[in-house]
């Protein structure tokens, strides 16, 4: 069936600096993928649906320029937390629709900023 | 806006027992129900669904019927396993053009031997 693959799966950095988090698709093609974000005890939260080869679309009050997110390729789609902070330690999860109706997960990243 | 309440975990079984997971959701026209699962180190698998009032999702022994009466879509399994240990994942996705999956907060089970 579709995988979708996510690295790294934990990953831990210092205040300030940048963070890339791979998201790829590796038996279909991916035309949109979405980004989410979940906070311990809270539900996973949409931060942005990636589009191949153009701008994502940002959810209300998910800041764009603290997250980029480049769709680059029908495989691959990549979020970067910006000069990252405390606050930005989070469970970031992707996704992608593989057919019609059938979102498949990657398995998550998560962030830990000291 | 459209919600989904889940009922808190951790839930502790033992095997072979009765599950009940209950999730009940507020929405604006016809939702689709969906029930997610995340095992330990993978990434959320759709487990059942149902599109429609009446309809029941069933898959790998668990159960859910999308009951509009009364809002509701617990998952429901007759004899748990080990193997079902997980987070399990209430979702609906709004009708019409909103396709948008709202989120439960995710119930843990954890089965034991």
């Amino acid at each position: 069936g579709a995988v979708v693959s996510q690295h790294p799966s934990w990953v831990i950095c210092k205040s300030g600096t940048s963070v890339k988090i791979e998201c790829r698709s590796l038996d279909f093609q991916a035309t949109t993928m979405f980004w989410y974000r979940q906070f311990p005890k809270q539900s996973l939260m949409l931060m942005a649906t990636s589009n191949e080869g153009s701008k994502a679309t940002y959810e209300q009050g998910v800041e764009k320029d603290k997250f980029l997110i480049n769709h680059a390729s029908l495989t691959l789609s990549t979020l970067t937390v910006t000069s990252a902070h405390p606050e930005d330690s989070s469970f970031y999860i992707c996704s992608s629709r593989a057919g019609a109706n059938v979102l498949t997960f990657g398995a998550g990243s998560r962030l830990t900023v000291l | 806006g459209d919600s989904v309440t889940q009922m808190e975990g951790p839930v502790t079984l033992s095997e072979e027992a009765f599950l009940t997971i209950n999730c009940t959701y507020t929405a604006t026209g016809y939702p689709s129900l969906f029930w997610y699962v995340q095992y330990p180190g993978e990434g959320l698998q759709l487990l059942l669904k149902a599109t429609k009032a009446d309809d029941k999702g069933s898959n790998k022994g668990f159960e859910a019927t999308y009951r509009k009466e009364t809002t509701s879509f617990h998952l429901e399994k007759g004899s748990v396993q080990v193997s079902d240990s997980a987070v399990y994942f209430c979702a609906l996705s709004g009708g019409g053009n909103n396709r948008k999956l709202i989120w439960g907060l995710g119930t843990s089970l954890a089965v034991n031997p």
